[in-house]
């Protein structure tokens, strides 16, 4: 089955302790990419990933960081998370260097104390 | 930062009513999407439209790509209490690959 698969789906930390979302998708798709979720916000793209080896900040990037070591997978790394990151998140992937429809994940809801 | 417009934000109808909804940009289109967001879940397509003018249904759902590529619809008929959820729209600007999004429409339906 196609599917982007998220991990954790939950997750509470304290401030300042380091994490990492997992990403990782079995349709072979060139382009990834993060977003936030939040009230009256939509989705917001935090990075995103043309291909192995290349990404590029989107929206809203700051406190974050990813990497694309493998084609399937685009981990999210939260160095020292705050509160202002509590937020739900969604990884998707899009087949054909971005320019067709974005799959998403199941979400991750990241609390920060 | 946020260059679509969806309205309304939220819409409390009863069952069985038809639904509109919109996003408007003051920027140029080359790509709309629709998705629907089910609580705890992430946004699943619902349409995706690729030229001007392009009218898209999906069962009860109806989608247009706006005629000056600045605008999209999504118009669902006879709504049933599953079409609860937030909808977004999507839309790729030209010469860009990144996908843009709506502050996305709420959808409650009274039974």
């Amino acid at each position: 089955e196609a599917q982007v698969t998220q991990n954790p789906r939950y997750l509470i930390t304290v401030t300042g302790k380091k994490l990492t979302v997992t990403c990782s998708q079995n349709m072979n798709h060139e382009y990834m990419s993060w977003y936030r979720q939040d009230p009256g916000l939509g989705l917001r793209q935090i990075y995103y990933s043309m291909n192995v080896e290349v990404t590029d900040k989107g929206d809203v990037p700051e406190g974050y960081k990813v990497s694309r070591k493998e084609k399937r997978n685009f981990p999210l790394i939260l160095e020292s998370p705050s509160p202002n990151q509590t937020s739900l998140y969604f990884c998707a992937s899009t087949l054909r260097g971005g320019l067709s429809e974005a799959f998403f994940g199941q979400g991750t809801r990241l609390t920060v104390v | 930062g946020q260059q679509l417009n969806q309205s309304p934000q939220s819409m409390f109808i009863q069952e069985g009513e038809d639904v509109s909804m919109n996003c408007t940009s003051s920027s140029i289109f080359n790509t709309w999407l629709w998705y629907k967001q089910d609580p705890g879940e992430g946004p699943v397509l619902l349409i995706a439209l690729y030229k001007a003018g392009e009218l898209t249904s999906n069962g009860r759902l109806t989608a247009q790509f706006g005629i000056t590529r600045k605008d999209s619809f999504l118009n669902i008929s006879a709504s049933i209490p599953s079409d609860v959820g937030i909808y977004f729209c999507a839309g790729r600007l030209q010469g860009a690959q990144k996908l843009v999004f709506g502050q996305g429409t709420r959808l409650t339906i009274n039974p």
